[in-house]
């Protein structure tokens, strides 16, 4: 029962263009949202999250957006940089619910130099 | 403080065996996550800590999976008699709080291959 779905497993895009990652949930108990990145060995590392009272947040490169009624989220990058390289992994949790993640499977972005 | 601190990095053991993972979290956070993953999978939660007392455990962790955080410090992850469906990234994270606004902080895990 895969509750969180990234359904593009890689992505290639031009550096300095804008990449684009999408997620979609199944649960709609879930009302908050982030998003983490992952270099090869090591730890998953916090970019950014969306509340499900909003439907936009942005952090310099990285915007997040929240389409609740299509239960869609994505992240925005841009410009891309080749540091930006790197799996991508959308999770959701539900308040109340011990914080705990669920966690999608992951797209690899690569930038292009 | 340099963040999560997971070891060992890498472990191999023969199936059977039993092994026993460390977490030492950032020092100031209450809380304490455990997640699993495997290839071509995203993390999968395991476990949590608040302070010392464990607060929820995941169908995935069967009764030969046991996990401690005494004092509500460092925490360990047993498996005992290991199978090869064992093998996987078992990683911890901590936060202060609910970690919505920050995240959580995640350690670089310890990979562990069931021969």
């Amino acid at each position: 029962d895969q509750q969180v779905k990234q359904n593009s497993p890689s992505l290639s895009v031009q550096e300095g263009r804008i990449s684009i990652l999408n997620c979609d949930y199944t649960n709609s108990m879930f009302d908050y949202f982030l998003w983490y990145k992952k270099y090869p060995a090591e730890g998953p590392t916090f970019l950014i999250s969306i509340s499900s009272i909003k439907d936009k947040n942005e952090d310099g490169r990285f915007t997040v957006f929240l389409n609740k009624s299509a239960k869609h989220l994505s992240l925005h990058i841009v410009p891309s940089q080749p540091g930006d390289s790197a799996v991508y992994f959308c999770a959701a949790s539900q308040r109340g619910g011990n914080e705990k993640l669920t966690f999608g499977t992951g797209t690899r972005l690569t930038i292009i130099p | 403080d340099t963040g999560v601190s997971q070891n060992p990095r890498h472990k191999i053991t023969k199936r059977g065996q039993n092994v026993t993972f460390r977490c030492d979290p950032i020092s100031e956070h209450n809380r304490l996550y455990w997640y699993r993953q495997t290839l071509g999978q995203g993390p999968e939660f395991l476990t949590y800590f608040q302070n010392e007392a464990q607060l929820e455990k995941s169908r995935l962790l069967s009764d030969r999976f046991s996990a401690e955080r005494p004092k509500g410090s460092f925490s360990t992850l047993e498996i005992q008699r290991t199978e090869q469906g064992d093998s996987a990234m078992y990683l911890c994270a901590s936060s202060l709080g609910s970690g919505y606004e920050e995240g959580y902080t995640f350690g670089s895990g310890t990979r562990l291959t069931v021969v």
